[in-house]
């Protein structure tokens, strides 16, 4: 059976800090995996996407970037976090073609 | 602008009765999931049906593609069912991007 891990669960940072998340698929080839965010109290964003190992696409504009290492793994990261980047990053999976997207359990992210 | 728009954003019932939630998606939908939303905010797969109808246990979905809209029936709802429902399109195929709506929120009191 698949299964997904992201961490940390939680973290509190400092505005202009660095962050790295990480999401990793266990059980799964090539999958193609996403990052989403979600504002307290507001819609998921798709953030990035990857369908292949070094290849990242950026869906939405934030400060920050992803990297793909190893085909389990995907890495959320930005030099320098804001206010705004506070919220809940979810990692996500899915085969090729199919319908289904699974998620991970998330990471919430307090700046202040 | 908008894509999903799901209704009501909020709705309370009493253990039991039915819930009704709507979705509404201003593109064509090559693929259409809905999802719960735990309060802890993970989220977790419920059916997904870009047509027709879908029945997976106590719940069903009705996707009128060319109309753009979907329904999700929860039947003899549960404390536990209580949490936020959410709608999300594909708007082609391999476009790899979901788009969300806002989720209804769902309430079910004993």
């Amino acid at each position: 059976a698949q299964t997904i891990h992201q961490w940390p669960v939680a973290e509190i940072k400092a505005v202009g800090s660095p962050l790295s998340l990480g999401c990793t698929i266990k059980g799964k080839s090539s999958p193609n995996l996403y990052w989403y965010w979600q504002a307290t109290g507001g819609t998921l964003q798709q953030l990035f996407y990857s369908i292949t190992v070094g290849q990242v696409e950026s869906v939405v504009q934030l400060n920050l970037s992803a990297s793909r290492p190893k085909d389990d793994q995907f890495i959320l990261s930005t030099e320098k976090l804001l206010l705004s980047h506070s919220g809940f990053y979810l990692c996500a999976w899915r085969d090729w073609g199919a319908e289904t997207l699974y998620f991970g359990s998330g990471t919430r992210l307090t700046v202040l | 602008g908008q894509q999903v728009q799901q209704s009501p954003s909020s709705l309370v019932l009493q253990e039991g009765e039915n819930a009704e939630l709507q979705c509404n998606f201003s593109s064509t939908a090559t693929q259409l999931q809905w999802f719960y939303q735990s309060p802890g905010g993970s989220l977790v797969s419920l059916l997904s049906n870009p047509s027709g109808t879908k029945h997976t246990g106590r719940l069903t979905s009705t996707t009128v593609t060319k109309e753009r809209r979907s329904s999700l029936h929860i039947s003899s709802s549960q404390t536990t069912d209580s949490g936020t429902y959410l709608c999300a399109i594909e708007v082609a195929t391999g476009y790899q991007n979901f788009y969300f709506g806002k989720g209804t929120s769902l309430t079910v009191i004993p």
